[in-house]
């Protein structure tokens, strides 16, 4: 069974740093694409960020582009997402998903981020 | 970037009706096109990929098609486990988008 697990989701003042992790299981991590996307209270879903399985390509949305940084350690199962200059429009949920061939196979079951003072 | 226009963005609807949901793309995606639901509090799953395929593990009752950009997701006979939100995602160019969520509600 697939599993992606997020952590490091909490509260944080404007301004501040995050750095989130998804750990992978039951999948071989190293042979997928991996994705954030984020869900504001209320609102939509958000697609921020891509990292191809060797981390040879990485892609950014416009909204979080010079601020986020995703990463990832084949050898860890693990996924990173170093999260800086934060503002209250960052506040959301963020998922982790693999993606196969162009499309979000699965998620895991999100982070709470709140930035505020 | 490609814009997703879902439609409509809520729908009361009883078990057992036939249920359609569209989207429109601002332009071509070819079939790049997936379809998720999310339930309340929970992570979004995959239904359909690649406009009409469906993803293992998913009830027959939901299908999905494609004409020219415009996408339609149909749930033949809703059931009760069936209300929740549905968006649809191009994958055709990054960023990758979404369509705004249609809710399905319990008329």
């Amino acid at each position: 069974e697939v599993q992606l697990v997020e952590s490091g989701g909490g509260l944080v003042q404007p301004g501040g740093s995050l750095r989130l992790s998804c750990a992978a299981s039951g999948l071989t991590f190293s042979s997928y694409n991996m994705n954030w996307v984020r869900q504001a209270p209320g609102k939509g879903l958000e697609w921020i960020s891509y990292i191809s399985s060797s981390s040879s390509s990485i892609y950014y949305a416009d909204s979080v582009k010079g601020r986020f940084t995703i990463s990832r350690d084949n050898a860890k199962n693990s996924l990173y997402l170093q999260m800086n200059s934060l503002t209250a429009e960052d506040t959301a949920v963020y998922y982790c998903a693999n993606s196969g061939n162009s499309r979000l196979d699965y998620w895991g079951q999100g982070t709470l981020v709140t930035v505020s003072s | 970037d490609i814009q997703m226009t879902q439609s409509p963005s809520s729908l009361s609807a009883s078990v057992g009706d036939r249920v359609t949901i569209t989207c429109r793309a601002s332009q071509s995606i070819t079939s790049y096109l997936n379809w998720y639901q999310q339930k309340s509090g929970k992570a979004p799953k995959l239904l359909i990929y690649s406009a009409s395929s469906v993803q293992s593990g998913v009830p027959s009752r939901f299908s999905g098609s494609r004409s020219g950009t415009d996408f339609t997701l149909t749930i033949s006979s809703l059931q009760p486990e069936d209300f929740a939100t549905y968006y649809c995602q191009q994958s055709f160019t990054i960023p990758w988008t979404f369509g705004q969520g249609t809710k399905v509600e319990i008329k």
